[in-house]
């Protein structure tokens, strides 16, 4: 049982490129996101899912995308890398009901030059 | 909309001493969770601690205990008998799990340095 998996663990991107941030979970869990954590910003929400085939934008979707075709995956994309993207990337997943847990991925760090 | 409010960003402790980590919330609905989450010099995130709005004990999880004054919508981080180890940052959340499935909000974090 891995929890949620991120990777790349640590990236460099020119500004401009393109790639894309995995996050895979084996908990069955219907909730997914990706948030950005930057210094004295704490932990903000870029997109989130609430189960396969449906996405939502959070709080700072801009310059990102994501889909999710599955329950286990929810990539991120970056279409056009900027300096200002360079941060720590979460991926988190949620469970249901009253007592709801986040659980996070160990985090993607991305450096855009 | 709800709101999490940390207004200490970095707080020193003795070790062996306790520290109390502050929490403010804010939401009209009645039904909410409160989170606590360690996230040391590595990187990760650590769950630490849930309290449920309509709990009627303070919820406790080995040195972790949580404040909870719901007429103040506080929920205040205990750490009992700090440990070097205890040094990272700490960051408060709520969730509303009877409003859809929203998102978890985050506030910015503390700084907790524990001194030998």
């Amino acid at each position: 049982n891995a929890g949620v998996t991120q990777t790349p663990k640590f990236q460099v991107l020119k500004t401009g490129q393109s790639m894309t941030l995995q996050c895979a979970q084996d908990m069955n869990h219907e909730y997914m996101s990706w948030y950005r954590q930057d210094p004295g910003m704490g932990l903000r929400l870029i997109h989130y899912s609430v189960g396969a085939g449906i996405t939502d934008q959070g709080e700072v979707p801009n310059g990102y995308n994501v889909s999710r075709s599955t329950t286990e995956d929810f990539p991120l994309r970056l279409l056009s890398a900027a300096p200002s993207q360079t941060s720590v990337y979460f991926c988190a997943t949620k469970t249901g009901g009253l007592r709801e847990t986040q659980y996070f991925g160990p985090g993607t760090r991305l450096l855009v030059l | 909309a709800q709101k999490i409010t940390q207004t200490q960003p970095g707080m020193f402790v003795q070790e062996k001493e306790a520290v109390t980590l502050d929490c403010t919330y804010d939401t009209s609905d009645p039904s909410y969770g409160l989170f606590w989450y360690k996230q040391p010099s590595s990187g990760e995130m650590i769950f630490l601690i849930y309290q449920g709005s309509y709990d009627q004990q303070n919820a406790t999880e080995g040195r972790y205990s949580l404040n909870f004054q719901k007429a103040r919508k506080s929920a205040n981080l205990v750490i009992s008998a700090s440990q070097l180890g205890d040094s990272a940052m700490y960051f408060c959340a709520m969730s509303l799990p009877y409003s859809g499935n929203t998102p978890l909000v985050f506030g910015k974090g503390t700084r907790l340095s524990v001194i030998a």
